[in-house]
């Protein structure tokens, strides 16, 4: 059960837009849109902030945004704030698996 | 409100067993499919095992398959996961989480439990 593909790291200023990207394959993230973000700030639980794809749950700022093409989906958070600071991870629906997620390794943000 | 409670982690030998348990409430539990996702030190998520609602439909990573079992108790609202023959790379916050209604994606989590295995 292979994890998706995140950078490690990526960073911008205040009020900047920035994108992580999550790659997979045809039996993942290509084959089902099922790809969901999560957000874990240091010593907290991860939470929820997309969902199949490109849907924010009741609460999630508007500033976060999903979206996906081919085996890649992206997480484009604009406005960046202080608070966006935190590990995000991807997760996606798969067939290659019979516990059927998996995840990315996470991408640490960092607001400059 | 939903609240998802761990508890049961600790430190236990290699080879040691554990039963982490998970109480569920502010929600109808018997009405969604469950897991257990861990995250060693420093290391990302990783799902570790899912149930159905009824307990009739119970999947494993592959590294855990014959040492860990996953189990639910729908009259006590409660999630367990029995780990037994640890090695030193289970160790790692055990996060209880429900699986949203549509079943694909987790929609709430619990704030986590220490397992740790070492001699």
């Amino acid at each position: 059960q292979s994890a998706l593909t995140q950078p490690a790291s990526v960073s911008g200023s205040p009020g900047q837009s920035i994108t992580i990207s999550c790659t997979g394959t045809s039996s993942d993230v290509g084959g089902y849109n099922y790809v969901s973000w999560y957000q874990q700030h240091p010593g907290k639980a991860p939470k929820l902030m997309i969902y199949d794809v490109s849907n924010r749950p009741s609460g999630v700022s508007n500033r976060f945004s999903g979206s996906k093409s081919g085996n890649t989906a992206s997480l484009t958070i604009s406005g960046l704030q202080a608070e966006d600071e935190a590990d995000y991870y991807c997760s996606s629906y798969t067939s290659s698996s019979t516990l059927n997620w998996v995840f990315g390794g996470g991408t640490k943000l960092t607001v400059l | 409100e939903v609240q998802l409670v761990e508890s049961g982690g600790g430190l236990v030998q290699p080879g040691g067993s554990l039963r982490l348990s998970c109480a569920a409430s502010g929600f109808t539990f018997s009405s969604y499919w469950m897991s257990w996702v861990r995250q060693a030190p420093g290391k990302g998520l990783e799902w570790v095992a899912n149930i159905k609602q009824d307990g009739s439909e119970k999947y494993y990573v592959d590294s855990v398959k014959g040492r860990f079992t996953i189990s639910r108790d729908n009259a006590k609202n409660s999630l367990y996961l029995q780990m037994n023959s640890l090695r030193a790379e289970d160790t790692a916050v055990y996060y209880c989480a429900r699986i949203a209604v549509a079943a694909t994606e987790i929609d709430y989590w619990g704030q986590g439990t220490l397992v740790t295995v070492s001699s």
